[in-house]
């Protein structure tokens, strides 16, 4: 079976920074790219970005580049997002994916993590 | 960047059909999934490739895909179908390539 296990929930305060993960297992983890989503409160799912773990190949949505940073250690099949000084904009639900490519003009997320909370305030 | 339109909300009684409309430019040339996310809970997949079925989803789940809109079907409507659908395709020609529709809020009467 298919899993996307995430970190559990994080409150930090602004200025701070931080890690969170996605471990995946069930699958061959180099084969499968993995996507970040967030969901801000009552709002809906935007994507971040997509790394390959195969060799940490990663594409930035132009809202996120330069604020996150996605990166992977494919020898514990995990997949990272990161920030180095946290907003309190950046309150929200992030949600880690996988990518099936099989057609590559039309990939899709096949699996998705539960979710990770991270609450942003002083 | 590619916009996808869906309506805030959809009202259906149990046991009648919902359909949820997602529009976008000539989205009749790309390829369609559709997502379902209940209250508190992670997106699923319930459709992907415009009219396929993950295993697991019921077969009360269609989509199609024409034009200026596809669109996502629910047939004998469940109060368990009570959740937010999202639509989301694949812009070749965008720095921002995965997109998703601004979702609906299907709500059982």
């Amino acid at each position: 079976e298919v899993q996307l296990v995430q970190s559990g929930a994080e409150v930090n305060k602004p200025g701070e920074s931080l890690r969170i993960s996605c471990k995946g297992s069930g699958h061959s983890f180099i084969n499968y790219w993995i996507t970040w989503v967030r969901q801000m409160p009552g709002k809906g799912l935007e994507w971040m970005g997509t790394i390959d773990p195969s060799d940490s190949y990663t594409n930035y949505s132009p809202s996120f580049e330069g604020h996150v940073t996605i990166s992977a250690d494919k020898s514990i099949s995990t997949v990272y997002l990161q920030w180095s000084s946290l907003k309190a904009s950046d309150t929200a639900m992030y949600y880690c994916a996988r990518l099936d490519r099989v057609m590559i003009t039309s990939p899709f997320f096949d699996h998705w993590g539960q979710g990770t909370l991270v609450t942003v305030s002083s | 960047s590619y916009v996808l339109t869906q309506p805030l909300s959809v009202s259906v009684a149990p046991g009648k059909t919902a359909s949820i409309t997602c529009g976008g430019n000539n989205i009749g040339s790309k390829s369609v999934h559709w997502y379902r996310q209940k209250p508190g809970q992670a997106p699923v997949l319930v459709i992907y490739y415009d009219t396929d079925r993950p295993s697991g989803i019921p077969d009360r789940f269609s989509g199609s895909n024409s034009g200026n809109t596809a669109t996502l079907t629910i047939s004998r409507v469940e109060a368990g179908d009570e959740a937010d659908y999202y639509c989301q395709v694949w812009d070749s020609s965008s720095d921002h390539p995965y997109v998703f529709g601004t979702g609906t809020k299907v709500t059982v009467l």
